[in-house]
């Protein structure tokens, strides 16, 4: 069964820096979205994404984020200047495209990252 | 977004049926209801979704209430392997989901 796949499982970093998480959508996919989780608080959404730009985005996604989707597989979220609020547990996810009338989105196991 | 209400707990024994009630009062006629749940350490997995009539599937069943302001989700054998947070999403299916706190359940042998 196709799935949504997330690496690195686990980013630690200093405060500061920049990190990029990646995320592999399922292939037919057309529609993606970064979710975060932070220990014990609810999964809140960050920024979809369609046809190679940002079709919404929550008030967390400031300017410290962006994504991207640099070669048709991947698709990438980067935090330019980690704080130690960004630690949280981050979750790509995509939708197939709008042939029925309901897609359902499809997670990956997340990226753990840890700003020290 | 419609606003959610759901119990935070709710325990079950292994093989018993379990009944996770969600209210969505404010739902738009438009919205689907959704149902994700989330295993320990893991993301979020779809379940079902319904719009009026009930719906089954191989996870669950979901039984709707005529007005649409409430729903129940039905795991009609809960094995140790269902243990998980319960989320009840009202969506247009366009939108990005929005999670609530969900329904925890634990799953006792």
């Amino acid at each position: 069964e196709p799935e949504v796949t997330q690496t690195p499982s686990h980013q630690v970093t200093q405060m500061g820096q920049e990190v990029i998480l990646r995320c592999v959508p399922i292939s037919n996919h057309l529609y993606f979205y970064w979710y975060r989780q932070i220990l014990g608080q609810k999964v809140e959404f960050l920024v979809s994404f369609y046809n190679n730009e940002i079709s919404e985005k929550s008030e967390i996604f400031d300017d410290q984020f962006s994504v991207e989707r640099p070669d048709g597989s991947n698709f990438t979220l980067k935090i330019r200047s980690t704080k130690l609020e960004d630690s949280a547990m981050y979750f790509c996810a995509s939708m197939g495209p709008r042939t029925k009338p309901y897609n359902e989105q499809f997670f990956g196991p997340g990226t753990r990252l840890t700003v020290l | 977004d419609a606003k959610t209400t759901q119990p935070n707990s709710m325990e079950s024994n292994e093989e018993e049926p379990v009944h996770l009630p969600c209210n969505h009062s404010t739902i738009s006629g438009t919205d689907y209801i959704h149902w994700y749940r989330q295993l320990p350490s893991q993301g979020p997995e779809y379940v079902i979704h319904g719009l009026t009539s009930n719906v089954n599937n191989r996870m669950a069943s979901l039984a709707i209430a005529e007005d649409r302001k409430s729903s129940t989700l039905i795991l009609h054998r809960a094995t140790l392997r269902d243990a998980a947070v319960y989320y009840c999403i009202p969506n247009s299916g366009n939108t990005p989901l929005v999670f609530g706190k969900g329904t925890r359940l634990s799953v006792i042998a």
